[in-house]
């Protein structure tokens, strides 16, 4: 069983609607983070959480928001949204005492009309 | 401005061939250097460098960190098709705890 997993795997929305990505880990690490990925520009941060208590913004995070609902689940919500974020969006996870090693979940791709 | 770059940004190559791909970065207090490789999705892990002059290898795979340069490189050796990817290298500074990613390099392997 994957330790990362993301749903939904992909996803076609319309401009202004709220769509919500999931994110489960079954590795018990505290620390989760939200990456899109767009051509030519590399995997972008858009948000991490260090703990349940603790969600920070990454360096793209305007028209995000994100819930740590347990140490295993974090959620990205695009409240309205727009054509420009369509990506491939990747969850991942790390433990503190490793942090430089980060497990990606499989992306959810997302396309906004 | 902490950032990665990666070069070429694609690179085609026949299957037996050597390539070696590059990675520059600026961050602040450098601690660490990754390379990832994304096949399909989601980017798998490959090395992780922290110190000058000590090669890593995985295979037909190595890597190794220039800190006075500022640079690293991926090195693969009698290339297969299934090295092909697009490969990531990622930077982390002791002030921050996430990681600064590059654009990556595609990288395609031909029979």
């Amino acid at each position: 069983d994957a330790d990362v997993t993301q749903t939904p795997r992909n996803r076609i929305t319309k401009t202004g609607k709220r769509i919500m990505l999931e994110c489960s880990q079954t590795k018990g690490h505290d620390r989760m983070y939200w990456y899109r990925q767009d051509p030519g520009l590399g995997l972008r941060l858009i948000y991490y959480s260090f703990d349940v208590k603790d969600i920070n913004k990454g360096e793209i995070s305007d028209g995000y928001s994100v819930s740590r609902q347990a140490q295993a689940k974090f959620s990205l919500s695009l409240e309205s949204a727009i054509p420009n974020q369509t990506a491939l969006y990747f969850c991942a996870t790390s433990d503190p005492g490793q942090q430089e090693t980060q497990y990606f979940g499989p992306g959810t791709r997302l396309l906004v009309l | 401005e902490d950032k990665v770059v990666q070069s070429p940004l694609s690179l085609v190559v026949h299957e037996g061939d050597t390539v070696t791909l590059n990675c520059s970065y600026e961050v602040t207090n450098f601690r660490s250097l990754l390379w990832y490789k994304q096949e399909k999705k989601a980017p798998t892990f490959l090395f992780m460098l922290t110190s000058s002059g000590i090669e890593k290898k995985s295979g037909r795979l190595s890597s190794i960190l220039d800190k006075k340069e500022l640079s690293s490189i991926l090195n693969i050796t009698a290339t297969q098709t299934g090295d092909s990817a697009i490969y990531l290298c990622a930077v982390e500074g002791y002030n921050t705890d996430k990681l600064i990613f590059g654009t990556g390099t595609r990288l395609q392997v031909f029979p």
